[in-house]
């Protein structure tokens, strides 16, 4: 089974640039999630995504971030302009919808992104 | 203070040590997940758990749901096993999509 694919998986921009991210979930995932991880920190949720519907996205910074999932399969995340502070690694992770709250999530490899 | 707690932090040992990983969580759960982050970025789901304990090879993970703490053990440790070993929760709260809340994760580096 192919897993999470995530493109591209490093990228380096100035500030006031814009970047985007693409994301190919597991075959057949209905739910899609976005998350930011800083160096040291664990990940945090930017946006959760259920078929092509926002689930969650009280943690996405919406002045400059933005993410789809038009089709309800693969989503683009982008960033425009960027700052210093967004210099992360972005993964990407897709689970099946089941009832009962134990949805394992995979994860992509994840896109390092570096803001000079 | 935050929802889920790893320690330690950081950690050395030598190649064929016994190494235990601990995670506390302050909120009601419905699962447990331990995760592997290579350098790079990318993220291995190791064990899901909602109770008892799981073996995979030479990794066992443990949770005590009244104690609201989990451990991820490696036995016979060697240098591939380095990398950063994060807890994640998923809160009972939020339902059947409830996000993860994550650990920072603890970095593990073993010598030959």
């Amino acid at each position: 089974e192919a897993g999470v694919a995530q493109s591209p998986r490093y990228k380096i921009i100035e500030k006031r640039q814009s970047v985007a991210f693409w994301c190919n979930p597991i075959s057949g995932h209905a739910t899609l999630y976005w998350y930011q991880q800083i160096l040291g920190q664990g990940p945090k949720l930017l946006i959760q995504f259920q078929n092509n519907g926002v689930v969650d996205d009280s943690q996405l910074p919406k002045d400059r971030f933005s993410a789809e999932r038009l089709k309800g399969v693969d989503s683009t995340l982008k960033i425009q302009p960027a700052k210093l502070e967004d210099s992360a690694v972005y993964l990407c992770a897709s689970s099946l919808f089941l009832a009962g709250g134990r949805n394992e999530q995979f994860f992509g490899p994840g896109t390092r992104l570096t803001v000079l | 203070k935050n929802e889920v707690e790893q320690s330690p932090q950081n950690l050395t040992a030598q190649e064929g040590e016994f190494i235990t990983i601990n995670c506390s969580y302050s909120v009601g759960i419905s699962a447990l997940h331990w995760l592997q982050q290579h350098p790079g970025g990318g993220i291995v789901s190791l064990f899901m758990l909602s109770s008892g304990k799981k073996k995979h090879g030479r990794l066992i993970a443990t949770i005590n749901i009244q104690e609201k703490h989990s451990s991820l053990h490696i036995t016979a440790s060697h240098p591939r096993d380095s990398a950063v070993y994060i807890c994640a929760v998923r809160s009972r709260d939020g339902g059947s999509q409830g996000n993860l809340i994550f650990g920072k994760g603890t970095k593990l580096s073993v010598k030959p």
